[in-house]
């Protein structure tokens, strides 16, 4: 695809369900991060995945929250026993390197995930 | 650990102005900075990146320049259009991750009325 892809674009759960968001980045790109964007606040960083190194997981707010990257491709965001908090959209982006070495990332549209 | 301010929250013009939005961090070791935009339910767009070594980068109406030393961006809009309502963004890439999250500031509200 052109761009970056996130499925659904929009999920609601009941509190305590495990919910899983996907994100397929742009082909080639080997850095992809997920950032959470809640009302009135600006975007938080969640995980960074590069190339085949370990992810950089130290913005998981709580250990509900697991993110996986499989083949270097495919990313899935999977939240445990969900709570109202968690409440938000769910951005993913890719870039063709690491954001440090001067690649522009580009974002998805997102999953708005509403717990209730 | 890096902050990144904007200033102002919100802002609204009428069509043809010449405006200019602005950014602040608190840590001068960055990587680069980036600018984007976000219309309602999307994702971000990327706009323009300048590098640490930069001190501005254009793309059309839009020239975004920085100062790392004292911790400032300003992104310029030439010539406003409705077209340019949306949120903006600036985030860092700050050496303190090795490159790898960039801190986002939370935007400023752009509305150009016609």
């Amino acid at each position: 695809g052109a761009g970056v892809s996130q499925s659904p674009s929009n999920k609601v759960t009941e509190k305590g369900k495990d919910v899983e968001l996907r994100c397929d980045p742009i082909s080639g790109h080997t850095a992809l991060y997920w950032y959470r964007q809640s009302l009135g606040q600006g975007l938080e960083f969640l995980i960074y995945f590069q190339g085949n190194s370990a992810p950089d997981k130290s913005g998981l707010p709580s250990d509900r929250f697991s993110a996986e990257r499989t083949g270097g491709s495919v990313s899935t965001l999977t939240i445990q026993r969900t709570q109202q908090e968690d409440s938000a959209v769910y951005l993913c982006a890719s870039s063709l390197f690491r954001g440090g070495m001067g690649s522009p990332l580009h974002f998805g549209n997102g999953t708005r995930l509403t717990v209730t | 650990k890096q902050e990144v301010t904007q200033i102002p929250a919100a802002l609204s013009v009428p069509e043809g102005e010449n405006l200019v939005l602005n950014c602040s961090f608190t840590d001068s070791a960055i990587y680069n900075l980036q600018w984007f935009r976000q219309d309602p339910g999307k994702g971000l767009t990327s706009l323009l990146l300048i590098q640490s070594s930069q001190r501005e980068q254009t793309s059309g109406r839009l020239n975004a320049s920085l100062d790392k030393s004292s911790g400032r961006s300003t992104l310029y809009i030439a010539a406003s259009q409705p077209g340019d309502s949306a949120t903006y963004l600036c985030a860092v890439v700050g050496r303190e991750t090795s490159g790898s999250r960039l801190t986002f500031g939370e935007g400023t509200q752009l509305t150009v009325n016609p």
